[in-house]
């Protein structure tokens, strides 16, 4: 069991607005900034958000993050099926010298 | 471009040893540091540790602090993870990633080496 807690699933029709969202505590998310990794089927992670609402260059607008205390979530509007995959947060602990990964959600494009 | 390209898929029996590369290019590779991340079948991803490949300083989660070891040779620009004696439960796809200057995310990875451990 993750220390970031995600949904397990989540899913939305093309053309719609999901969020999902990650919980984590004062230790992890509350002191740190917050990254979301996007895996497709049968590839590596990709970096999809870093420091709670910024896009690397690439990622499309529709994909924003937000961060609010101990918990944060990633919005992905105007769905498309291309989005169908697993979406995992994750935040440095301040006990880790690395990242806290939540335990993902599996997105589905309906 | 950076690319970090991960040695091929790896099958072997349990008690055995294994080392697995990562090797980086289209950056300074002493500049940044590289992660390893494990992901068991079906389950997420797990952080395992970092190097820093300028002077080797390395960092492990305290889950896999003394069942792996990374290392790094810079002059090949080569990062390493490696097992002394693999379980049946280090089957898995590990990924290599670089750490961002800012340092609080991965900002590209490898795809991956699977290890299959069976008898």
């Amino acid at each position: 069991q993750s220390v970031l807690t995600q949904p397990p699933s989540a899913s939305g029709t093309p053309g719609q607005r999901v969020t999902i969202s990650c919980s984590g505590s004062s230790s992890n998310i509350g002191s740190n900034t917050l990254s979301w990794y996007q895996q497709l089927p049968g590839t590596a992670p990709k970096l999809l958000i870093y420091r709670n609402n910024e896009r690397p260059s690439g990622v499309p607008d529709r994909f924003s993050g937000s961060k609010s205390g101990t918990s944060a979530s990633l919005a992905i509007s105007g769905l498309q099926s291309e989005d169908e995959a697993d979406y995992y947060c994750a935040a440095w602990g301040d006990t880790m010298n690395g990242p806290i990964f939540g335990g993902g959600t599996k997105l589905t494009v309906l | 471009e950076v690319q970090l390209v991960q040695s091929g898929a790896e099958v072997k029996k349990p008690g055995e040893s294994l080392k697995i590369s990562c090797k980086g290019s289209g950056y300074s590779f002493t500049s940044y540091w590289i992660g390893w991340v494990r992901q068991m079948p079906g389950k997420g991803l797990e952080w395992m540790g970092v190097i820093y490949p300028a002077d080797s300083d390395i960092r492990y989660s305290p889950s896999f602090q003394g069942r792996v070891t990374i290392s790094a040779d810079k002059s090949i620009s080569t990062a390493y993870l490696q097992w002394s004696s693999l379980k049946a439960s280090d089957t898995a796809m590990y990924y290599c990633a670089r750490q961002s200057v800012a340092g609080l995310y991965f900002d590209f990875w490898g795809r991956g080496t699977l290890v299959t451990v069976s008898s």
